[in-house]
């Protein structure tokens, strides 16, 4: 079954670094999302990215943050200068189309900033 | 702005009964609400996805409702088995999320045991 993959599934760093989370969705998917879920808190929605651009973002989302499809499978989600808060579980999703469909989530990257 | 509750936040029982899990969303204006699961320290797994214009949805021993007027959603689980331990979480697209009409807004789940 097609499924959401990324990678890495843990990845540690320093405060202050660039961090690139990455992305394959499913291959059909025109829908791309990033949300993340803070260690016991709610899964938040992070950026919504249709057709190479953005078409959603929440207040999370600033200018630390932005996204990509580098290529035809890739989707990744760039975070400039990392900070202690920004340690969370990252998701991936994507959806066919925005029509009343489900959304696939990843598995998940685990993003510690020490 | 949407919020969703998910009630209990936790629940413990024995294998076998039957258990219904609750959610709660404030802004009625929704397209469609999903039910996930979530084992620890990993990926979501969408369980049912129920369409605002549908009032339930089932999938083997899970049967999902939707009371969009009221703003509640209930997931029903049948003769529960040990592997069905996780976290269960409630999710509505559309009312204003944050995410406008397009991003997922969560309830926090609910931690469900099932005792062998």
């Amino acid at each position: 079954e097609p499924e959401v993959t990324q990678t890495p599934s843990h990845q540690v760093t320093q405060m202050g670094q660039e961090v690139i989370l990455r992305c394959v969705p499913i291959s059909n998917h025109l829908y791309f999302y990033w949300y993340r879920q803070i260690l016991g808190q709610k899964v938040e929605f992070l950026v919504s990215f249709y057709n190479n651009e953005i078409s959603e973002k929440s207040e999370i989302f600033d200018d630390q943050f932005s996204v990509e499809r580098p290529d035809g499978s890739n989707f990744t989600l760039k975070i400039r200068s990392t900070k202690l808060e920004d340690s969370a579980m990252y998701f991936c999703a994507s959806r066919p189309d925005r029509v009343n469909t489900e959304a696939f989530f990843g598995q998940g990257t685990r993003l510690t900033v020490v | 702005k949407q919020e969703v509750t998910q009630i209990p936040a936790a629940l413990s029982v024995p294998e076998g009964e039957n258990l219904v899990l609750n959610c709660s969303f404030t802004d009625s204006a929704i397209y469609n609400l999903q039910w996930f699961r979530q084992d620890p320290g990993k990926g979501l797994t969408s369980l049912l996805l129920i369409q605002s214009s549908q009032r339930e949805q089932t999938s083997g021993r899970l049967n999902a409702s939707l009371d969009k007027s009221s703003g509640r959603s209930t997931l029903y689980i049948a003769a529960s088995q040990p592997g069905d331990s996780a976290t269960y979480l409630c999710a509505v697209r559309g009312g204003y999320s944050g995410g406008g009409a397009d991003g997922l807004t969560f309830g926090k789940g609910t931690h469900l045991i099932i005792q062998p």
